[in-house]
């Protein structure tokens, strides 16, 4: 199985600036398509998942353009150039590369 | 627009057996695999398997096999997942989910075990 793991677990923010979130896979998330199956979701507090960024670095309809996703191979990351209120809550990574997996989540709070 | 629209909370005692729906609209059904997530309250998400809305084969994540079944009606667009034999570790939301990358969500299905 492949392990996701994310850092920082907590990221305080004071608005207006910016953030980014670590996301680092077990084994590389390239597929055998050539494409990286690397997704982030935003979670608000008791709301379900929606999804931000899917194949590293395209952001979904509606997606503000202060997100952005990058990386490759086993290392990504989400940034957020400037936090805003309503981007309060969990961060999650996923990979579907290979049976799916999410990170474990960070939350993001405004300091 | 999509939308995957789920069934009520339900409370169920330990043994029990618990049938959740997600109806789909929106898009055609047999486009997208329908996966299932569960969140344990506090905690992260985990991907719980996905159903083949073409052949209705569905595939299990490693934690998620013997009392989970996962199960379509495509007359109605509707995909299912059964939990049997409830324990009080099943107390958790439920999400279902369009396709292998996960697109789309339902409202969620919190589901509570307790005697």
């Amino acid at each position: 199985d492949v392990v996701m793991t994310q850092s920082p677990l907590s990221l305080p923010v004071t608005l207006g600036q910016p953030a980014s979130i670590s996301c680092k896979s077990s084994q590389s998330l390239v597929s055998s398509d050539g494409n990286v199956y690397l997704n982030w979701f935003h979670q608000r507090p008791g709301q379900s998942p929606r999804r931000l960024i899917y194949k590293v670095s395209n952001r979904d309809s509606g997606v503000p353009d202060r997100f952005t996703g990058s990386g490759s191979g086993t290392d990504f990351t989400l940034h957020i150039s400037r936090v805003e209120a309503e981007d309060v809550g969990f961060f999650y990574c996923m990979q579907a590369t290979h049976w799916p997996s999410f990170g474990g989540g960070t939350k993001l709070e405004i300091k | 627009q999509v939308q995957l629209v789920q069934s009520g909370s339900a409370l169920e005692r330990p043994g029990a057996s618990v049938k959740i729906s997600c109806k789909a609209s929106g898009y055609t059904f047999t486009n997208h695999v329908l996966a299932w997530v569960r969140q344990v309250p506090g905690q992260g998400l985990e991907w719980m398997g996905w159903i083949n809305t073409n052949t209705g084969n569905p595939m299990y994540g490693r934690d998620f096999t013997g009392r989970f079944v996962l199960s379509l009606d495509t007359s109605v667009t509707t995909a299912y997942l059964q939990i049997l034999s409830l324990k009080a570790e099943d107390s958790a939301v439920y999400y279902c989910s369009r396709g292998s990358n996960f697109d789309s969500w339902g409202q969620g299905t919190l589901v509570t075990v307790s005697s």
